[in-house]
């Protein structure tokens, strides 16, 4: 699986949007981009994956570069509650037998 | 509800002692994890099953042991040959092996003394 980058962390303020910056440039044409985050203390909880086009759900947005290379997490209002250690994992769908891979993360802190 | 419970939240232990952390999970799915993180690190594998009966070692499998009797649990054994178990275990599932959407328990803080 391709290795991803990403800052150590980050700050936004509350209600603001939150962008999480995420480089992949060795990802492979097959290979989905995985968002989790960890809130302090708990375990991880998958927020949203993607492959080329550009994903929504109730919890974030997914933007994918046209080149695949890059990736941006979006949080839309902020809040209190998003701050946690969120985690870009490159992945082959249907690798078979190769568990994800979690890095260290960005550390995202909303502030007040 | 439909989740991952593990147990105990938090165990402390004398150092050479045995410990099983206990993982259900009653989403019918038919992979399961068990992770290690060290406080600022990410999340370490220390290994997987597929399915019952089956069992595969992850990145640091050295010093643990589990088992997979039944669909719905996972245990995972720290022995006394694992030299630094103080951590946070994390056991996870999914659907199956070829998903990347898993599904975490709470953790369990290990604190050998």
């Amino acid at each position: 699986d391709a290795k991803t980058t990403q800052p150590t962390s980050m700050d936004c303020a509350e209600g603001r949007a939150a962008n999480l910056p995420c480089n992949h440039s060795t990802i492979s044409g097959n290979e989905y981009v995985y968002w989790y985050r960890q809130i302090h203390s708990q375990g991880p909880q998958y927020i949203i994956h993607g492959l080329k086009n550009n994903e929504t759900n109730e919890m974030a947005s997914l933007i994918i570069t046209e080149d695949r290379k890059s990736s941006t997490l979006i949080l839309p209002h902020a809040t209190l509650r998003d701050t946690a250690v969120y985690y870009c994992i490159v992945r082959l769908w249907n690798s078979g037998n190769t568990p994800l891979v979690f890095g260290k993360g960005t550390r995202l802190s909303v502030i007040a | 509800d439909g989740g991952i419970t593990q147990s105990p939240k938090y165990l402390f232990r004398k150092e050479g002692q045995n410990v099983t952390l206990s993982c259900e999970q009653n989403l019918n799915h038919d992979a399961m994890y068990w992770y290690r993180q060290d406080p600022g690190q990410g999340l370490r594998l220390i290994y997987y099953s597929q399915i019952v009966n089956d069992f595969q070692k992850g990145d640091i499998a050295e010093g643990y042991s589990v088992s997979r009797e039944k669909k719905e649990s996972f245990p995972l054994t720290v022995t006394s040959a694992q030299k630094n178990p103080t951590a946070f275990y994390l056991c996870a599932s999914s659907i199956d092996l070829s998903t990347g959407e898993l599904f975490f328990g709470e953790g369990s803080r290990l604190t050998v003394l």
